[in-house]
């Protein structure tokens, strides 16, 4: 079946302006991730979204990063008057609830964000 | 301290020979998982195999198997029969508890396959 998609791929903004992420997760899956890779701080956590529960923001670097996961699917990952420091690689995963062996999180092919 | 440590930032190895990536990581949560992902040049990252802590045995996933060594909190992954397209950079990763919780990383290992 189809895997985790993200849009754009890539996007290049200039320093202050919003931007908005998109990851659609594996069909059935009721767990998404977000994590940011950049060379200097490799891969960190962001946020995580567990069927109805509260999300777990607690990888989050700062109050310009949120995040929204609509009707349990579709994730929108939302950055505010964005730094230099924001550029990055943004990777969404998903995977299923049904216990340890099943909660291998599969990624997306990520967005690259380039902020000027 | 850091959970999860790949002690090598790159590696050689001649096509067709076996590979071991090392991987070390640190938790006092008796349930937990082991990852490894591949991420070639493309970016996406890429499941390869998973380890549980109460596995008795290692696991394997058609040429990569995981020497798990619970004593010395050691993962390592090998790569048998190595391949150039086995070139990319390759993640460890451990989740703690059970259930679905964020994965943490290693800072990764380069691996070069050459003809």
């Amino acid at each position: 079946g189809a895997g985790v998609s993200q849009s754009p791929s890539n996007k290049v903004t200039e320093k202050g302006k919003d931007v908005e992420l998109r990851c659609d997760p594996i069909s059935g899956h009721t767990a998404l991730y977000w994590y940011r890779q950049s060379l200097g701080q490799g891969l960190e956590f962001l946020i995580y979204f567990q069927g109805n529960s509260a999300p777990d923001k607690s990888g989050l670097p700062s109050d310009r990063f949120s995040a929204e996961r609509t009707g349990g699917s579709v994730s929108t990952l939302t950055i505010q008057r964005t730094q230099q420091e924001d550029s990055a690689v943004y990777l969404c995963a998903s995977s299923l609830a049904g216990g340890p062996r099943t909660d291998t999180q599969y990624f997306g092919p990520g967005t690259r964000l380039t902020v000027l | 301290a850091q959970k999860i440590t790949q002690t090598q930032p790159g590696m050689f190895v001649q096509e067709k020979e076996a590979v071991t990536l090392d991987c070390t990581y640190d938790t006092s949560d008796p349930s937990y998982g082991l990852f490894w992902y591949k991420q070639p040049s493309s970016g996406e990252m890429i499941f390869l195999i998973y380890q549980g802590s109460y596995d008795q045995q290692n696991a394997t996933e058609g040429r990569y198997s995981l020497n798990f060594q619970k004593a010395r909190k050691s993962a390592n992954l090998v790569i048998s029969a190595s391949q150039l397209g086995d070139s990319a950079m390759y993640f460890c990763a451990m989740r703690e508890g059970r259930g679905n919780t964020p994965l943490v990383f290693g800072k990764g290992t380069r691996l070069s396959v050459i003809a």
